[in-house]
């Protein structure tokens, strides 16, 4: 079993939707989750970071995680052709290293 | 977010040579940095762990001896690849953790190296 599992999609919204975006793990001692989006042949970039139970909002991004379910989600809202990108969902492990998922390719269509 | 630099952007070599890659925090002291390879549609993988002042430590697999990381300063880790083969050509990705507290496992990434071994 990966240590952190996204779908590949690819998931196609048309504008201004809501996409959910969805991420599991296998160590239940992780404390630290992150969302990247990574365009192509760029860099990551940290969009969002959740420590505990519930929803955190910043702007057009919620993120939502379950530790009982091993689970942690992304809600981009009034989605945007320039959200079009791949997001990687990250996890600390128990040596404050990062495992990334596969990362799921968004595409918001106009 | 925090400002992390990666120089060259890209770079093309022959086989044998070595690359020396510089990963730089501008705006910050970062007492560790990451660097990580990602290969066409796959995930970031870790390499090594680089902590200012003390020797980087190695993810299983990656071989400490090709690819030679220092950490000099705090605000600057090399990572240099030699002897460099075709299948080393890799997207190459540097982060730096800077929070503390509950922020503490942030990363911040910077922009990647391009390598491509003729």
């Amino acid at each position: 079993q990966k240590e952190v599992e996204q779908n590949s999609g690819p998931l196609s919204v048309p504008e201004g939707a809501i996409a959910s975006l969805n991420c599991t793990y296998s160590d239940r001692v992780s404390q630290s989750f992150f969302w990247y989006r990574q365009y192509s042949g760029k860099s990551p970039e940290l969009i969002m970071s959740i420590y505990s139970n519930g929803d955190k909002e910043d702007g057009r991004f919620t993120a939502q995680l379950n530790k009982a379910s091993q689970y942690v989600s992304l809600l981009i809202r009034d989605s945007q052709p320039s959200d079009s990108a791949t997001y990687l969902c990250a996890v600390t492990t128990g040596f404050q290293k990062l495992v990334f998922g596969t990362g799921t390719r968004l595409l918001v269509s106009p | 977010g925090a400002v992390v630099s990666q120089h060259p952007s890209r770079v093309i070599c022959k086989s044998g040579t070595s690359v020396k890659i510089e990963c730089r925090s501008l705006d910050f002291q970062a007492t560790t940095m990451f660097w990580y390879r990602q290969f066409p549609k796959q995930s970031l993988m870790l390499m090594a762990t680089s902590n200012e002042g003390s020797k980087a430590t190695y993810e299983q697999g990656v071989e400490k001896d090709k690819f030679l990381i220092n950490h000099a300063s705090l605000t600057l880790s090399t990572l240099t690849v030699t002897s460099a083969h075709p299948e080393d050509s890799s997207f190459y990705i540097c982060s730096a953790r800077v929070g503390t507290g509950g922020s503490y496992n942030e990363q911040f990434f910077g922009p990647g190296t391009r390598l491509t071994v003729l």
